[in-house]
């Protein structure tokens, strides 16, 4: 079993649709992040969490230490939003293996 | 915008043959990392370095070797290439510390005929 899973693998949504991708891991942590990988393999780092939540424009990201559980929100879904979104754990990185989002418009 | 470079950023090579692949930084990062990953595939890391003249494996065993003698420069070398080397390299950067975002670079397409 993988120490990070991540579901949905694969969401497709419609332009304006709200979407949640979620993590879940079964190691201890320092640090939670949420990549983002375009298709032509370009990687971003859209947040690191340790606590709580963080925010950064149509993009939301939570982290529940306790219950080893992380979600990304996107609202207002764009096309450009189609990617790949990672989920790591920092202690010696360990990843998710990335739910492929496609926004239809 | 992140200062993190990789090159080649495509390598078409023959078997056997000695590769070199580029990582430089310009944000002063003392750690550093390579990872691997095949197409549609998680990412693994490899590599990776705290500081100058400190190297350290990842949880994937691989052939290739880095080195780090200057802050900005993390190198990684296959000594003779081979077609299950063939992957996406990528190199990221991090500030030291626990959890520090990771910079990633764009990439080397690595393709070992």
């Amino acid at each position: 079993k993988n120490e990070v899973e991540q579901s949905p693998q694969n969401l497709t949504a419609q332009e304006g649709e709200f979407i949640t991708i979620n993590c879940s891991y079964s190691v201890g942590i320092s640090a939670l992040h949420w990549l983002q990988q375009h298709p032509g393999g370009g990687i971003v780092s859209l947040f690191m969490l340790s606590s709580g939540k963080k925010k950064h424009g149509r993009l939301i990201a939570t982290i529940n230490i306790q219950e080893k559980h992380s979600s990304l929100h996107i609202t207002a879904s764009h096309p450009r939003d189609s990617a790949v979104y990672i989920c790591a754990v920092h202690n010696d990185m360990r990843f998710g293996a990335g739910t492929r989002l496609t926004v239809k418009p | 915008e992140a200062d993190i470079y990789q090159t080649p950023r495509y390598l078409v090579i023959g078997t056997g043959k000695k590769i070199t692949l580029e990582c430089s930084q310009t944000m002063g990062h003392d750690k550093m990392y390579w990872y691997q990953q095949d197409p549609g595939m998680e990412l693994h890391l490899i590599h990776y370095s705290y500081g100058v003249n400190s190297t350290e494996k990842g949880d994937l065993s691989s052939e290739s070797t880095v080195s780090r003698i200057r802050t900005e420069h993390f190198p990684l070398t296959l000594e003779s290439a081979r077609p299950s080397h063939t992957s996406q390299y990528l190199c990221a950067s991090s500030e030291i510390g626990a959890g520090g975002t990771q910079y990633f670079g764009p990439g080397t397409r690595l393709l070992v005929l």
